[in-house]
């Protein structure tokens, strides 16, 4: 039921785009991106409760689109603060009730 | 309110020897979530509370985890006859129904 996400990795230099893609086998109620630094929790990006909607602050947007139950977020004109892990959560429902799952993860590194 | 906390942030236990970690959510989430997170890999998804009632709990969890959210407050999770396999970052969430999850900080396990 995990999500899976690409590319693995991706390094950038700063002021350049990214896109990172998620993706599921199973209907999706919501799409969660997080972003973890090395040592610390996941942080909280954004959330998509919609198909077909997109949301973003500053320069990280994303997009679900609910019928191909797939996520992207994309990264512009991208800063040094940006490295760190990005993980794409997905809310599906399961047996008893829904449940958020996390995929593997994208690594993300800028350099000056 | 200061958000999700973990207690302990550290644990170093020998294999064979029980432990318990606490999680305090936000105060009005009613959705608890415990994950596991090796170096390197996404959150893995160990159980999931709605209020007082466990909801789901991962089949890859072996009868040793067990986890309790007494009154649908603060949350335990108990792993006995620890074994070198379960060294871990053991991370709990919570959210207000299908919204933002927030993490704690964790509690990093070493079992030796």
């Amino acid at each position: 039921q995990q999500p899976v996400q690409s590319p693995q990795a991706v390094i950038l230099r700063e002021g350049e785009d990214a896109v990172i893609n998620c993706s599921s086998s199973k209907a999706l109620y919501s799409v969660h991106w997080y972003r973890q630094k090395h040592g610390e929790a996941p942080v909280f990006l954004m959330i998509l409760l919609k198909g077909g909607e997109q949301k973003g602050h500053d320069k990280i947007s994303a997009s679900f689109n609910e019928k191909k139950q797939q996520s992207s977020l994309y990264l512009t004109a991208s800063q040094l603060s940006y490295s760190g892990t990005y993980f794409c959560g997905t809310e599906i429902s399961y047996n008893a009730g829904n449940m958020l799952t996390f995929g593997g993860g994208t690594r993300l590194m800028v350099k000056p | 309110d200061t958000g999700v906390s973990q207690d302990p942030r550290h644990k170093i236990t020998k294999r064979g020897q029980n432990v318990t970690f606490r999680c305090d959510p936000i105060s009005e989430h009613n959705r608890l979530y415990w994950y596991r997170q090796t170096l390197g890999q996404g959150p893995e998804f160990l159980t999931y509370f709605q209020n007082e009632a466990q909801l789901e709990k991962s089949r890859l969890l072996s009868d040793r985890f067990s986890a309790e959210r007494p009154k649908g407050s603060f949350s335990t999770l108990e792993i006995q006859r620890t074994e070198q396999g379960d060294s871990a970052m053991y991370l709990c969430a919570s959210s207000l129904g299908p919204l933002e999850a927030f993490f704690g900080q964790g509690t990093r396990l070493t079992v030796v």
